[in-house]
């Protein structure tokens, strides 16, 4: 069964501090990977998404991450965070032979100004 | 034009009741779930169905019960309301299963 491990369940940071968040996945196939964020009372939005190609994918507001297929891992980072990044971060993973999507139990980022 | 809504927006009722959550898509797409996120903000998923068809079915209560009309329609209905209820439920949908999803605004049910 696939399995999402985000090991950072609250990250507090100041306003321009670089930000990495950890994910690590378990699935015995080729996978689609994923991060949304919840900003507060709100829903998921897709953040960045990876399917092939390229392992360092770019997203929207200056987020990216880099899938790293020997470590299970597709990290999410940012070089210089804002206090409009306060959210709950999540990553999910997708086998791609149209498998479900599983998600990680969330990161909540407050960025302090 | 929202691309996925759900009504009601907020929901409070009380134990034993029974209620419905609506979930409309305007993308086009073939797959929809369902999914529970707590208090803690764990994210759950309940069902997802591809083109009307019911194809994941997780460790859900027999209390709840989705009908998907069509493929841009996915409705859930509750029975026999209880205080572990209480969530915020999320639709979604996606172009296919393990493709990107795109969410609702959710509903907040509360059971009292």
């Amino acid at each position: 069964a696939q399995s999402v491990s985000q090991h950072n369940h609250h990250v507090i940071l100041s306003e321009a501090a670089s930000l990495e968040l950890g994910c690590n996945y378990s699935y015995g196939g080729t996978v689609n990977l994923f991060w949304y964020v919840q900003y507060p009372g709100q829903h998921l939005q897709l953040l960045l998404k990876y399917f092939s190609g390229d392992p360092l994918v770019k997203g929207i507001k200056g987020f990216e991450a880099e899938f790293i297929k020997s470590k299970f891992s597709f990290n999410l980072r940012k070089p210089s965070v804002q206090w409009s990044d306060t959210a709950e971060y999540f990553c999910a993973v997708a086998g791609t032979n149209a498998g479900k999507s599983t998600f990680g139990d969330g990161t909540t980022l407050t960025v302090k100004p | 034009d929202t691309a996925v809504s759900q009504t009601p927006k907020y929901l409070v009722t009380q134990m034993g009741n029974d209620k419905s959550i609506k979930c409309e898509q305007n993308l086009g797409h073939d797959t929809m779930y369902w999914y529970k996120q707590d208090s803690k903000k764990f994210l759950k998923i309940m069902f997802s169905y591809n083109n009307k068809e019911l194809i994941i079915n997780e460790t859900v209560p027999n209390r709840f019960s989705p009908k998907s009309p069509d493929k841009a329609h996915l409705n859930l209905h509750i029975n026999s309301l209880e205080l572990g209820d209480s969530a915020v439920y999320f639709c979604a949908s996606s172009n296919l299963l393990g493709y990107e999803q795109y969410f609702g605004p959710g509903t907040r049910l509360t059971v009292t």
